[in-house]
């Protein structure tokens, strides 16, 4: 069974960068494309984008192009979700999850993670 | 941009049947999904491909499409399943992905 373990929560002031983490576990990491997801507080999901760990192929969503960077590491089975400048409107729940096809466009998730809350404030 | 549009409430007593709809310009042509959400939780898939039941999750979920028109349904709803439920789908290109606002369901 396919388990997604995500780094704790994150207190960090504006402007700061950060990286947050999600280990996959339980299956083979490199053939499943790991997705991150949004969710501001008291709000709903956000598909943010996806990237395959095999070859480190990576989709984004229209709002989060060059606002983030979704990378992942095959040789430690973990994915993750970089900010270079972080603002106030960053702050928000963020979970990974896997999509469970081999093949086609990954649309849709079978496992996530617990989710890293990320507050952004000065 | 393209959108899926979900009602942002849905209220029903125990033991009656909840529908919740999901509309968007691609669906007749892209699966939909379902995903329940609790306070505090992860999300978790309830319906794949329209009308497909994950293992595990209860036969009492059930899923439809038609149209422009996807629809969950829960018959014989528990206080269990109150939550917030989501649609997804894909744009038509398969170049992103995109939920729904979710839905509130309260079991009264």
């Amino acid at each position: 069974e396919a388990h997604l373990v995500q780094s704790g929560p994150e207190v960090k002031k504006p402007g700061e960068s950060l990286k947050i983490s999600c280990h996959g576990s339980g299956y083979n990491f490199t053939t499943y494309w790991i997705a991150w997801v949004r969710q501001m507080p008291g709000k709903g999901l956000e598909w943010m984008g996806i990237v395959y760990p095999g070859d480190s192929d990576t989709r984004y969503g229209p709002s989060f192009q060059g606002q983030v960077t979704i990378s992942a590491d095959k040789s430690i089975a973990t994915a993750y979700l970089r900010w270079s400048s972080l603002k106030a409107s960053d702050t928000a729940m963020y979970y990974c999850a896997r999509h469970p096809g081999t093949s086609g466009f990954p649309a849709y998730f079978d496992s996530w993670g617990q989710g890293t809350l990320v507050t952004v404030s000065s | 941009s393209y959108e899926l549009t979900q009602p942002p409430s849905v209220s029903v007593s125990p033991g009656q049947t909840a529908r919740i709809t999901c509309s968007g310009d691609a669906l007749p042509k892209k699966f939909g999904y379902w995903y329940q959400q609790k306070p505090g939780q992860a999300p978790v898939l309830v319906i794949y491909k329209d009308n497909e039941r994950p293992s595990g999750i209860p036969e009492r979920f059930s899923g439809s499409s038609s149209g422009t028109t996807v629809t969950l349904t829960i018959s014989g709803v528990q206080a269990e399943d109150e939550a917030h439920y989501y649609c997804q789908s894909g744009d038509i290109s398969d170049s992103y992905v995109l939920f729904g606002g979710g839905t509130k369901l309260t079991v009264l």
